[in-house]
């Protein structure tokens, strides 16, 4: 089962709007990463952000994290046409080895011009 | 640097086919990852090894094989091939560690007939 759960699964929005999407996970994790997928293309990490940490900026994302309500939020501000992407948390575990990571279902994102 | 190459990109299979997906990093990374991607269901973990010789099972290994005889290599070989494989196969490797980030290959679309 997906350790991730991303909400909305779907997301439609103008241009210049900001979006916001949540991801909840299940067991204790050491750090939970973003990552985007183009249609028909691989994944490209975006934001990682460490279990002692509550919030991590870069460029037009914000990425926050309630290890005690066991989600994350990724916030894309000034959103753009080139945005529309699919966007996937996943969980490093405390209990899994080395670099496995646990990926949720996603959202997918359609900013329109 | 190529980053993570998968070959082929496309691949029709009748039932019962054998059949290997190739993939291989030039970024010396201990950690590659085999996962698969249905529509609605994000991406799931097949196969993983954390360094030569050392695989192990992830969340959905039943039908598939693997071997890490270089650092470089990673194939997943697919032993008598069936509809239910039909998917987007992306290979991902990082470098050891739990807050690693991964980086995909571009993929590889299984139609199993």
């Amino acid at each position: 089962s997906q350790q991730g759960e991303e909400d909305p699964q779907a997301l439609s929005i103008q241009e210049g709007e900001n979006a916001t999407m949540n991801c909840s996970y299940k067991t204790s994790i050491n750090n939970l990463q973003w990552y985007r997928q183009n249609s028909g293309r691989g994944l490209v990490h975006l934001i990682l952000i460490r279990s002692n940490e509550r919030e991590k900026h870069s460029g037009r994302l914000r990425v926050t994290l309630d290890t005690s309500k066991k989600s994350s939020s990724l916030l894309i501000t000034a959103s753009r046409a080139a945005d529309t992407a699919s966007y996937f948390c996943a969980t490093g575990g405390q209990e899994t080895s080395g670099s496995r990571l646990t990926f949720g279902e996603g959202t997918q994102l359609t900013v329109n011009p | 640097n190529a980053g993570v190459t998968q070959t082929p990109k496309f691949q029709v299979l009748k039932t019962g086919q054998s059949m290997t997906l190739q993939c291989a990093q030039d970024m010396n990374h201990e950690y590659m990852s085999w996962y698969r991607q249905d529509p609605g269901m994000g991406l799931r973990l097949i196969h993983y090894s954390v360094g030569a010789g050392i695989t192990d099972q992830g969340e959905v290994p039943n039908g598939y094989n693997v071997s890490r005889s270089t650092t470089e290599d990673f194939p997943l070989r697919l032993l008598s091939a069936a509809p239910s494989q039909t998917s987007v196969y992306f290979c991902a490797s990082s470098g050891w560690g739990r807050t690693q980030t991964q980086y995909f290959g571009p993929g590889t679309r299984l139609l199993v007939l």
